[in-house]
């Protein structure tokens, strides 16, 4: 049982747009930043987004993040084939002294 | 760029311990401005976060393996260790080490070891 919670799966057809919620709690996502991983098969998470909306060098603007109170939202415009992978939300969580906490996965399926 | 590796035993046997070490290259591992983490991913599962170290020496750990649970680094080889005992089948998991940025984000990540509990 994740702390964070997140849709198992989400699908969308190339070149259209999904997005991913990750809700939370106060202890977690409502007092930090959040952010998401890109985990392609096979390979280890990558950072896509952080401190809530922010893309690291290289990450596409499909890519964006955004956060409202205690849940967050990951969403990818243009949708390639290559974009098809496990994607994950992460924060932290004062209650359980936890220094990284994640959401369950969501699987993107581009149809 | 910085980049992490993993390496130790792929196989353990249950009540045994578990043990793995982190090298990171391209940069410091005593930079203030982070912490160093053991993530573990069970086959076909999500992510769960084991526990960090900052330079210093400072640990902290999930609280649900925290007894079974140390985290060490030398800075001297740029590298840190995780010890996991008393292992059990349920520790079957791909295991990454990381890069922290407190109450930030996490990367780069290493690219992951398997590590099976079998007799």
């Amino acid at each position: 049982q994740s702390v964070l919670t997140q849709p198992p799966s989400v699908s969308a057809a190339p070149g259209q747009k999904v997005t991913i919620s990750c809700s939370g709690s106060s202890s977690n996502i409502g007092n930090n930043y959040v952010s998401w991983y890109q985990q392609l098969p096979g390979t280890a998470p990558k950072l896509l987004i952080y401190d809530n909306n922010k893309r690291p060098s290289g990450i596409p603007d499909r890519f964006s993040g955004s956060k409202s109170g205690t849940s967050a939202t990951l969403g990818i415009t243009g949708l390639q084939t290559g974009d098809e992978a496990d994607y994950y939300c992460g924060t932290w969580d004062s209650s359980l002294s936890a220094h990284v906490v994640f959401g369950g996965g969501t699987k993107l399926t581009v149809l | 760029q910085l980049q992490l590796q993993e390496s130790g035993p792929g196989l353990v046997k249950p009540s045994e311990t578990l043990s793995l070490t982190c090298t990171v290259s391209g940069g410091s591992i005593s930079s203030s401005s982070y912490y160093w983490g053991w993530i573990r991913q069970p086959p076909g599962k999500g992510l769960e976060w084991i526990g960090s170290i900052y330079y210093s020496g400072s640990t902290y750990y999930n609280p649900s393996l925290k007894s079974r649970v140390t985290i060490s680094v030398d800075t001297s080889k740029n590298q840190f260790s995780l010890k996991l005992s008393s292992v059990t089948a349920a520790d079957t998991a791909v295991y990454y080490c990381a890069r922290l940025r407190l109450r930030s984000w996490v990367g780069p990540w290493g690219q992951g070891t398997l590590v099976t509990v079998s007799s």
